[in-house]
């Protein structure tokens, strides 16, 4: 069965680097989404990007990440210089082109730690 | 703002009893509601899907219900087996197409 997958698994960093994390999401799917969850908190969400730009960004995702689509396959979500409290697990999810009540299929996530 | 508030937070059951886990929320609009399955630091595995207008879904030992009008959702898992010790999810869907998450039950099923 097609899976969304991610990479890396786990991304250790220095605080004020650039980090890239990446997904390839289903093949036939055209919505790709991105997901973080802190901790102990609530998963939230970041970003929807249909048919090459973003279609929808929360208050969480300012300046400091962008998303790409840099070839046919891969999702990519850059964090440009990152922060202690960028220390989460972040998962990446795509839905097939059709409505919104469509399931979103998700990743197994990158955890990322901030030192 | 939307808010999804799942209770109880966490609780531990004999293997073989009934699971029944509470989801609420504020937003009356939703296209639908899922319920997730997370393992300790793992991903999201979907388990059910209601659509708006539905009033429920079944699959094998889960079923879950969804009354729109009171903003509840419920989850239920027959016969507790240990393996499904996990933290269960409630998140909706709205027009803005973003799915809007619980912060989860976590539950232990004990042998």
């Amino acid at each position: 069965e097609p899976e969304v997958t991610q990479t890396p698994s786990h991304q250790v960093t220095q605080m004020g680097q650039e980090v890239i994390l990446r997904c390839v999401p289903i093949s036939n799917h055209l919505y790709f989404y991105w997901y973080r969850q802190i901790l102990g908190q609530k998963v939230e969400f970041l970003v929807s990007f249909y048919n090459n730009e973003i279609s929808e960004k929360s208050e969480i995702f300012d300046d400091q990440f962008s998303v790409e689509r840099p070839d046919g396959s891969n999702f990519t979500l850059k964090i440009r210089s990152t922060k202690l409290e960028d220390s989460a697990m972040y998962f990446c999810a795509s839905r097939p082109l059709g409505s919104a009540t469509d399931t979103q299929y998700f990743g197994p996530g990158t955890r990322l730690t901030v030192l | 703002k939307q808010e999804v508030t799942q209770i109880p937070a966490a609780l531990s059951v004999p293997e073989g009893e009934n699971l029944v886990l509470n989801c609420s929320f504020t937003d009356s609009a939703i296209y639908n509601l899922q319920w997730f399955r997370q393992d300790p630091g793992k991903g999201l595995t979907s388990l059910l899907l209601i659509q708006s207008s539905q009033r429920e879904q079944t699959s094998g030992r889960l079923n879950a219900s969804l009354d729109k009008s009171s903003g509840r959702s419920t989850l239920y898992i027959a016969a507790s087996q240990p393996g499904d010790s996990a933290t269960y999810l409630c998140a909706h869907t709205t027009g803005n197409n973003r799915l809007a998450f619980g912060k989860g039950n976590q539950v232990v099923v004990i042998p």
